[in-house]
């Protein structure tokens, strides 16, 4: 069973367009986040979600916005893309607090034409 | 080792031999730490975590130091294995926050 998984798992578009990308958690965990990660392996907080708040890296454009269905699942909305948006994007889980590891998927790769 | 630097560092190891990973964390307020291991095409899998009130702790191969007086964490891995390459980061957290700080990682490769 994949714990985190995350559709599609590459994204090919043209700047301008407007996409989503999907992450399934099945852990049980109550916490969701989305990381980007640039060519060279560096990763980025983008946002940390959980049932009582959401928390936004200040320095995330606002054409990106996190949405969480139900506990499970946190979306990723992508509003006019541009070429610098292209990266990994990865969705993780953690169960509650500060000190519990992360859980990752596997990553989707963006790639603005 | 790791450096914040522009390219990401690369330790090159014979297969059998160990292999030390170091990291330099930027704040003294951070109590929990952990090691991440990323192969290609693939997410981080977390390998060992480390809170601040240890100074060692060990896993099956691996072990982590904390050295908190000079904000240094360690990744030591036994008797090193192909398999083992992959990107190692290290991140650290800060109390009472969800938001974990991702080091630059470090390049482990492997020689049969």
């Amino acid at each position: 069973d994949t714990a985190v998984s995350q559709t599609p798992k590459y994204l090919v578009t043209q700047m301008g367009n407007d996409k989503s990308i999907k992450c399934e958690q099945n852990l049980g965990h109550d916490t969701m986040y989305w990381y980007k990660q640039d060519s060279k392996k560096f990763l980025k907080i983008m946002f940390s979600y959980n049932n009582k708040e959401l928390i936004i890296n200040e320095t995330v454009p606002n054409r990106f916005s996190p949405k969480s269905p139900d506990k499970a699942h946190l979306n990723l909305h992508i509003n006019s893309l541009e070429l610098g948006d292209s990266a990994v994007y990865f969705c993780a889980s953690s169960q509650g607090s500060w000190n519990q590891p992360q859980h990752f998927g596997d990553g989707t790769r963006l790639s603005i034409l | 080792g790791e450096s914040v630097g522009l390219h990401l560092p690369t330790l090159s190891v014979q297969e059998g031999d160990n292999s030390i990973i170091n990291c330099a964390y930027s704040n003294s307020a951070s109590d929990y730490f952990i090691w991440y291991k990323q192969e290609s095409g693939k997410g981080p899998q977390f390998i060992i975590d480390i809170r601040s009130n240890m100074d060692k702790r060990q896993g099956q191969r691996v072990t982590v130091l904390l050295n908190k007086t000079v904000k240094h964490l360690s990744l030591q891995i036994a008797a090193t294995q192909p398999g083992d390459s992959a990107v190692y980061f290290c991140a650290e957290n800060k109390g009472g926050s969800y938001i974990p700080t991702f080091g630059r990682g470090t390049s482990l490769i492997v020689h049969p």
